[in-house]
C-alpha cells in the first residue's frame, strides 16, 4: 500500500533552524514535493525533488532519498512568517498526489 | 492577479440539500482536481479532470460529481449532502496530470452540512 508519514508538530526559535521529516512507502514513484500552508488558507507550492540530493532555495532546502523512503524539509535563519503547517507528498507510479497529513511548525521568538 | 477563484468561500447547510462549489481558472491549465482537507488527515482527491471534456474518480469520489465542460471551469456538485461531506474543499489546477509541474490552489470552500 501507500503512505506518508511526518510529525504533527514542531516548534523552534526565530532565527534558528529546523528539519521536518516525511517519510513514505510506494510501489511507484514519480517525485516529492513539499507545500506551506499558512492557517486559513491554501498551499503554496515550496519544492520539488525527483533525483536524490539537497535542492536548495533561498532559506528552504528540500532532501530526497529514494532508496531510504526519505525526505526532508530544511528552514533557515527561521522568521515568524514561516509559522504554518508544512505538507510532503509523493506522486505514485499513476501521477496521483499522495498527501501527508502536514506539520504544524510553531515559531517562539 | 491570475490563478483559480473558488465560490462559495463558506457555505452552512442542512442535509439532503443539494450544493455547487464553483470553480473558476485563468491559467489555461489543463489538468484540474478537487480536494477535500479535514483535521489530522492529509489533502484527499476527490475527483481529477486531465483535460476538457473529461473526468476521472480520485480516492474519495463517493456522493461527489463534477464536470468540465470547457477548459476554465470545474464545478463539484454534492447532490445530497450529508453531515460527513463538512470539510473545506480546495480546487487545484496544473499545466498537466502526468508531470512534475506544481498545483496551484484555490483559497478553499468552507462547508458545514447540518
Amino acid at each position: 500500500g501507500q503512505n506518508i508519514d511526518q510529525p504533527t508538530e514542531m516548534t523552534a526559535t526565530e532565527g534558528a533552524i529546523v528539519q521536518i521529516n516525511c517519510t513514505y512507502q510506494t510501489s511507484g514513484f514519480n517525485g516529492l514535493f513539499w507545500y506551506q500552508q499558512h492557517a486559513g488558507e491554501a498551499p503554496t507550492f515550496l519544492s520539488y525533488n525527483v533525483l536524490d540530493g539537497l535542492e536548495e532555495k533561498g532559506r528552504f532546502s528540500s532532501f530526497l532519498s529514494r532508496s531510504k523512503g526519505y525526505s526532508y524539509l530544511l528552514l533557515k535563519e527561521l522568521q515568524m512568517k514561516d509559522s504554518a503547517s508544512y505538507l510532503c507528498a509523493h506522486m505514485d507510479s499513476n501521477y496521483q498526489l499522495i498527501w501527508g497529513a502536514g506539520t504544524k511548525l510553531i515559531i517562539k521568538p | 492577479i491570475a490563478g483559480i477563484t473558488q465560490a462559495p468561500t463558506s457555505q452552512i447547510l442542512a442535509a439532503g440539500r443539494r450544493m455547487t462549489l464553483r470553480c473558476t481558472q485563468d491559467m489555461r491549465h489543463n489538468a484540474m482536481y478537487w480536494y477535500r482537507q479535514d483535521l489530522g488527515l492529509g489533502l484527499r482527491l476527490i475527483h481529477y479532470s486531465n483535460t476538457a471534456g473529461t473526468t476521472g474518480k480520485g480516492e474519495v469520489p463517493d456522493g461527489y460529481s463534477v464536470s468540465r465542460a470547457n477548459t476554465d471551469d470545474f464545478p463539484l456538485t454534492l447532490a445530497s449532502a450529508v453531515p460527513s461531506q463538512t470539510s473545506v474543499y480546495f480546487c487545484a489546477s496544473s499545466e498537466s496530470r502526468d508531470s512534475s509541474g506544481e498545483l496551484f490552489f484555490g483559497e478553499g470552500s468552507r462547508l458545514t452540512v447540518l
